[in-house]
C-alpha cells in the first residue's frame, strides 16, 4: 500500500524549542516537497528535493531547515529563528519525469507552539 | 505576490445543485494546472488536472474549463452532494520545474442537504 507517511499528527512545543516534523514516503518518488498551510492562504512551498543529498528553498524558507539523506526521507526541521511556527504543514511527493507535475501529499501535522 | 488568484473564498450550494470555483493565473508559462480537494484535517488529493492544449476535462461529476486567452480556468461541480464538502484549491506549474506549484488561496464548499 504506497504513499506518504508523516509523524506525529499532532506536536506541541514550547516557544525556542527546535523540532523536527518526519516524511516518509514508499512511492519511488524523485522529487519531495514541504508546505505550510495557514487559514486563507493557501499552501506556501517551504522546501523541495529534487534528489538525495539536495535540495533548493522555496518560496518561505526562513526559519526552517530539511535532509534528504534518503530518497524516501525528507525531515523538515522548524528552528527557534522561525517566527511564526504554529500551522499545518503538509510532505508532499512527486515523479515528475513520469507523473509530469502529479503531487501525491501526506496527512499534515499539525504544529502548536506555545 | 500571489501567482494564482482564487474565487470565491466560500461557497454555499444546495444539494443538487452546481458548485464553481475560478482561477486565475499570470505567469503565460505555466502548463500543468491540477485541482485538489482537501477534508479537514487530511492532506490534498487530487481532483482532475488539465493541460493547455484543451479546454475542457470532465471526470465525472467535476469539469474543468481552460481559458488560455484570458488566463483563467473553473472548476464546475455538478449534482454537488453533501460529501462534496470540502476545500478546494486550484494550482498552477511548471512541469520542467519539477513541478514547484503555486496554489491559490483555497475555497471552501459547504453542500446543503
Amino acid at each position: 500500500d504506497g504513499g506518504i507517511t508523516q509523524s506525529p499528527k499532532y506536536l506541541f512545543r514550547k516557544e525556542g524549542q527546535n523540532v523536527t516534523l518526519s516524511c516518509e514516503q514508499n512511492l519511488n518518488h524523485d522529487a519531495m516537497y514541504w508546505y505550510r498551510q495557514d487559514p486563507g492562504q493557501g499552501l506556501r512551498l517551504i522546501y523541495y528535493s529534487q534528489i538525495v543529498n539536495d535540495f533548493q528553498k522555496g518560496d518561505i524558507a526562513e526559519g526552517y531547515s530539511v535532509s534528504r539523506e534518503k530518497k524516501e526521507s525528507f525531515p523538515l526541521t522548524v528552528t527557534s529563528a522561525q517566527k511564526n511556527p504554529t500551522a499545518f504543514y503538509l510532505c508532499a511527493s512527486s515523479n515528475p519525469g513520469q507523473g509530469r507535475g502529479e503531487q501525491y501529499f501526506g496527512p499534515g501535522t499539525r504544529l502548536t507552539v506555545t | 505576490q500571489q501567482q494564482v488568484k482564487q474565487s470565491p473564498q466560500s461557497l454555499i450550494v444546495q444539494k443538487g445543485g452546481i458548485s464553481i470555483i475560478n482561477c486565475a493565473y499570470e505567469n503565460t508559462a505555466f502548463d500543468y494546472f491540477p485541482w485538489y480537494q482537501q477534508f479537514p484535517g487530511k492532506g490534498p488529493a487530487l481532483l482532475i488536472a488539465i493541460r493547455p492544449d484543451v479546454s475542457e476535462k470532465k471526470e465525472g461529476r467535476f469539469t474543468i474549463s481552460f481559458n488560455k486567452s484570458a488566463k483563467q480556468f473553473s472548476l464546475h461541480i455538478m449534482d454537488s452532494q453533501p460529501g462534496d464538502s470540502a476545500t478546494y484549491f486550484c494550482a498552477a506549474a511548471l512541469t520542467d520545474s519539477w513541478g514547484k506549484f503555486q496554489f491559490g488561496a483555497g475555497t471552501q464548499v459547504v453542500v446543503t442537504p
